[in-house]
C-alpha cells in the first residue's frame, strides 16, 4: 500500500492555458474522488467516481472542468482555459467503497494550482 | 442539506494542556462525522469517525470525539498536546442516507506553544 499519489505536487500556468492533473489511488480502491481546497477552507467536493462510472459531479465542476479514470484505475482532471480563481489546491481521495456513507478516504498530497 | 461549523478559526494551547476543537454540525437525517487532520504539504488523515455506534469515539494520536445529538456537536478533545498536534483539523459530515460525499467544515489551526 503506497498510498495515494497525485502529480504533479505544484503547477504555474498562465491564464487561458490547459492543465491537467493525475491521481493514482491506492490500488483495488473502486472509489475515487477529487476536492479542491482554497486558502482557509475546507476541501469542497468536485466529482467522484466508482471503478470507471462517473457518479456525481458538483455544480462547481464548471463545463472547463472534466475528469476520467479510464479501466477504474488512475484518474485525471483537466481544466480547460484557466482563470486565476482556478487557483487552488486539487485533492484527490480514494476509498474502497465497502463501508457506504462511512467509508475512510485516503488523500493524496495534493496538485497546488497557480494561475498567472 | 448538511454542514458543519468550526467555531475558532485558530485555537492555541499550551504543550501539556487540553486540546478542545469545536464542530457543530446540520444534517436532516442521522449523521455521520468525521474529524481529520492536515499536515503541512501533507494530504488529509482520518483522526476518527462516528457511526452511530459508541457515542465516544477514539481516534488515533490520543484523540476522541463525542457525539451529542442534543447539541448537535461533535468535539474532538485530547488531554495533553504535544508540540507534533500543531496541523489543520477538518469535521466532516456526510448522512446516513447513502451519499458518499462528506460536507468539510472551514478548519481549525491548532497551535501549540511550548
Amino acid at each position: 500500500d503506497t498510498g495515494v499519489s497525485q502529480d504533479p505536487r505544484h503547477k504555474i500556468t498562465k491564464r487561458g492555458q490547459n492543465v491537467t492533473f493525475r491521481c493514482d489511488p491506492i490500488s483495488e480502491h473502486n472509489r475515487l474522488y477529487w476536492y479542491r481546497q482554497t486558502l482557509g477552507q475546507g476541501p469542497e467536493f468536485l466529482t467522484y467516481f466508482q471503478n470507471e462510472a462517473q457518479l456525481e459531479k458538483s455544480r462547481l465542476l464548471s463545463d472547463r472542468f472534466s475528469a476520467e479514470r479510464p479501466k477504474g484505475s488512475f484518474s485525471t482532471l483537466e481544466i480547460q482555459r484557466t482563470e486565476q480563481g482556478d487557483s487552488a489546491m486539487y485533492l484527490c481521495a480514494s476509498s474502497s467503497g465497502g463501508q457506504g456513507a462511512t467509508d475512510t478516504q485516503y488523500f493524496g498530497p495534493g496538485t497546488r494550482l497557480t494561475v498567472l | 442539506a448538511q454542514s458543519v461549523t468550526q467555531l475558532g478559526s485558530h485555537v492555541s494551547v499550551s504543550e501539556g494542556a487540553l486540546v478542545l476543537l469545536r464542530c457543530n454540525y446540520s444534517s436532516s437525517v442521522p449523521p455521520y462525522l468525521f474529524w481529520y487532520v492536515q499536515y503541512p504539504n501533507q494530504g488529509l488523515q482520518l483522526l476518527l469517525k462516528y457511526t452511530s455506534a459508541a457515542t465516544l469515539v477514539k481516534g488515533i494520536n490520543g484523540f476522541e470525539a463525542e457525539f451529542k445529538k442534543s447539541e448537535t456537536s461533535f468535539h474532538l478533545t485530547k488531554p495533553s498536546a504535544h508540540m507534533s498536534d500543531a496541523a489543520e483539523y477538518f469535521c466532516a459530515v456526510s448522512d446516513a442516507g447513502g451519499s458518499y460525499i462528506p460536507t468539510f467544515g472551514r478548519g481549525t489551526s491548532l497551535i501549540v506553544h511550548p
